[in-house]
């Protein structure tokens, strides 16, 4: 079974710092997808950024890029300029490439406060 | 507004009761997650639907039941409720099993 484990609980930073959420997962998988999802205190789930196993290169959307390290089993995300609205929990998770039958495993959050 | 509609927002009902739970997918996609949030046991997966197919099952409580409707909609049964039901219920959708699933709002239901 795959687990996904996020070993930052809670994080703080300045409004405009850069900061980098751990993730890393356990899988004898091959191909699967790695995700970031963001709750902000609306408990809205929202996908911020998503990552193909067999593609070399790190996904980036705007402000937010991740750092995937297949080998490690590593999957972390970068927010740049961050600002008060990043404020959330934000959850890794990992899915099998599997046509059919499907789920997300999601770590255990990290809750991340943007400080003005 | 991810476009998956859930309701209702709020559900407060009494131990031993039974609810039912509404999740609209987004236009044009054919599967249905369901999910519980709760404090000690994080998000973890209940149940996936395929095109009115049960395509997987995840750690469902017998006393819950799932089904998707011809129109794709999706209802959630949870009977015979105990208080550690309380907990935020999601449905997500995707287009096929492949793609990312866009979660709705999220149904909390507190049992008292």
């Amino acid at each position: 079974a795959q687990t996904v484990t996020q070993s930052q609980p809670e994080m703080s930073v300045q409004e405009a710092e850069t900061v980098t959420l751990s993730c890393t997962y356990d899988t004898s998988e091959n191909n699967y997808y790695l995700f970031w999802y963001k709750q902000p205190p609306s408990r809205q789930m929202i996908l911020v950024i998503r990552q193909e196993a067999y593609k070399q290169q790190n996904a980036t959307e705007n402000r937010f890029s991740v750092n995937f390290q297949k080998a490690a089993k590593s999957f972390s995300l970068k927010i740049s300029d961050s600002q008060l609205g990043d404020t959330a929990m934000y959850f890794c998770a990992f899915m099998k490439h599997n046509q059919g039958a499907q789920k997300l495993v999601f770590g255990q959050g990290t809750r991340l406060t943007i400080n003005p | 507004d991810s476009g998956v509609t859930q309701t209702p927002k709020h559900l407060i009902t009494a131990t031993g009761q039974r609810v039912t739970l509404r999740c609209s997918p987004r236009s044009g996609d054919l599967s249905v997650y369901w999910y519980q949030q709760s404090l000690d046991q994080g998000l973890q997966f209940l149940i996936q639907y395929y095109n009115g197919e049960e395509r997987a099952k995840g750690n469902i409580l017998e006393r819950f039941s799932a089904q998707q409707f011809p129109d794709l909609h999706s209802e959630l049964n949870l009977s015979s409720l105990e208080l550690g039901d309380s907990a935020l219920y999601f449905c997500a959708s995707s287009v096929d099993s492949r793609y990312e699933q866009y979660f709705g709002p999220g149904t909390r239901l507190t049992v008292t």
